[in-house]
């Protein structure tokens, strides 16, 4: 099964300093990555995928083969970048799954 | 067009009723979802409907009943539910084909059984 593991539930970091949600893959084959986004009552989005390496609202995911990592970055966090973080791997057999999640909390 | 949209955006239901979630999309996706997410929890699987047939059920109770009448429409049947079924229900939709591809998701219903 294709499985990712998010190691931390909560991240909480100060407006303007770097954030990290750590996001590590354990299965072989292409790792089409992607990370999903829930703002407070909004619904589940997609924020980036690792095929098309762009950049969203600040934030980059670097797949890193070596580590089985793609983790999700912004330099300088924002308020409005509080959220649930979810990352997923490629959808297999049909089913698209989530990580645990990581709840970020940028404080003033 | 690229929403997902579900109704109702809320329903309280007692055990012995009977209601329905209702999903629509019209973007050409031939591949929908439901899953169920407690707060501050990831959205669990429930059910996959590929070209409107059921592809996957996630060992999910009978009193939870799926239904995709058209490409556009996917209905979740409720009856007799538990007070822990109370949830937010999500919907989404993707392309079938390709592991790459983005689900879009409804804003979801708020469901509580009482």
């Amino acid at each position: 099964a294709q499985r990712v593991t998010q190691p931390e539930k909560l991240l909480s970091v100060f407006k303007g300093a770097p954030v990290e949600l750590k996001c590590n893959y354990s299965y072989s084959g292409s790792p089409e990555l992607f990370w999903y986004v829930q703002y407070s009552r909004q619904r589940l989005q997609l924020l980036l995928r690792h095929i098309s390496r762009e950049s969203i609202k600040g934030f980059t995911a670097d797949l890193n083969k070596g580590e089985t990592s793609f983790h999700l970055k912004k330099p300088f966090a924002q308020e409005e970048d509080s959220a649930m973080y979810y990352c997923a791997p490629p959808r297999s057999n049909y089913k698209l799954t989530f990580g645990k999640g990581t709840l970020l909390t940028v404080n003033p | 067009d690229t929403e997902v949209t579900q109704t109702p955006k809320h329903l309280v239901m007692g055990m012995t009723n009977k209601k329905s979630l209702k999903c629509e999309q019209h973007m050409g996706h031939r591949a929908m979802y439901w899953y169920k997410q407690k707060a501050k929890k990831p959205p669990e699987l429930m059910f996959v409907y590929s070209y409107e047939k059921l592809s996957i059920n996630e060992s999910v109770p009978s009193r939870f009943s799926p239904e995709c009448p058209n490409s556009s429409l996917l209905n979740l049947h409720l009856h007799a539910l538990q007070p822990e079924d109370s949830a937010l229900y999500l919907c989404a939709s993707s392309q079938e084909r390709g592991t790459h591809t983005e689900a879009f998701f409804g804003q979801g219903t708020r469901l509580t059984v009482v």
